[in-house]
């Protein structure tokens, strides 16, 4: 069985400073980690994925996010936060088994300040 | 466009009406899956569809059922709403996933569903 912790639940920052969204997993074998972003009132929507290619994996809108399999964990990060940014977001983790099923964390909500 | 749909988008209902959300998809996914969305609690899968006629139930199936019957629809049914199936739905869907790695899943706009 797998499972996500998202180790903060509301980040909040001031505009132009970075993001830090902590995601730690549990996971049987190999996982495939995903982060999505929430807009209000929207669906979900991919920001980057990690499929055990290069550990550094870089997605849309400038944020980034390293997969550490020593900490099991798959940080998100962004150097520089724009209003544009808040919004919930989710890490994901799936593990190729029998069932195919995605685990999602609770989410984290960001907020930007201006 | 690639998109899922889902209808109807918002949704009142009363204990015990049987209801139906419709979701299709235009990228001739294999894979589809429906999740409701609780505060605190994240999206949780309520069940999948590998292909055409292959469902199978995801973390909290009791109260919902599915089918189908093509491959580019698989609607959510609750036979007998109660007020605790009050959530936010999302439909998703992907290729297959496969031995390498998982693909990426497509959303639909979500529908918010309140049974009183």
């Amino acid at each position: 069985a797998q499972s996500v912790t998202q180790l903060d639940s509301h980040v909040s920052v001031s505009e132009g400073t970075p993001v830090l969204l902590r995601c730690n997993y549990s996971s049987s074998y190999s996982p495939s980690l995903f982060w999505y972003v929430q807009h209000p009132n929207k669906g979900l929507q991919l920001l980057l994925k990690y499929t055990s290619a290069a550990t550094l994996v870089k997605g849309i809108n400038g944020f980034e996010a390293e997969f550490k399999k020593s900490e099991t964990s798959f940080h998100l990060t962004k150097p520089s936060a724009h209003m544009s940014d808040a919004a919930e977001y989710f890490c994901v983790v799936s593990v190729l088994s029998n069932d195919y099923k995605l685990s999602f964390g609770a989410g984290t909500t960001v907020t930007v300040r201006a | 466009e690639a998109q899922v749909t889902q209808n109807p988008r918002y949704l009142i209902t009363v204990t015990g009406k049987k209801l139906t959300v419709t979701c299709s998809q235009n990228m001739n996914h294999e894979y589809m899956s429906w999740y409701r969305q609780d505060p605190g609690l994240g999206l949780r899968q309520i069940y999948y569809s590998m292909n055409v006629e292959v469902t199978d139930k995801g973390d909290v199936p009791e109260g919902y059922k599915v089918s189908r019957k093509e491959k580019r629809n698989f609607p959510l049914i609750l036979e007998s709403p109660s007020p605790n199936q009050t959530s936010l739905y999302f439909c998703a869907s992907s290729l297959t996933p496969g031995l390498a790695y998982t693909y990426e899943q497509y959303f639909g706009p979500g529908t918010r569903l309140t049974v009183t």
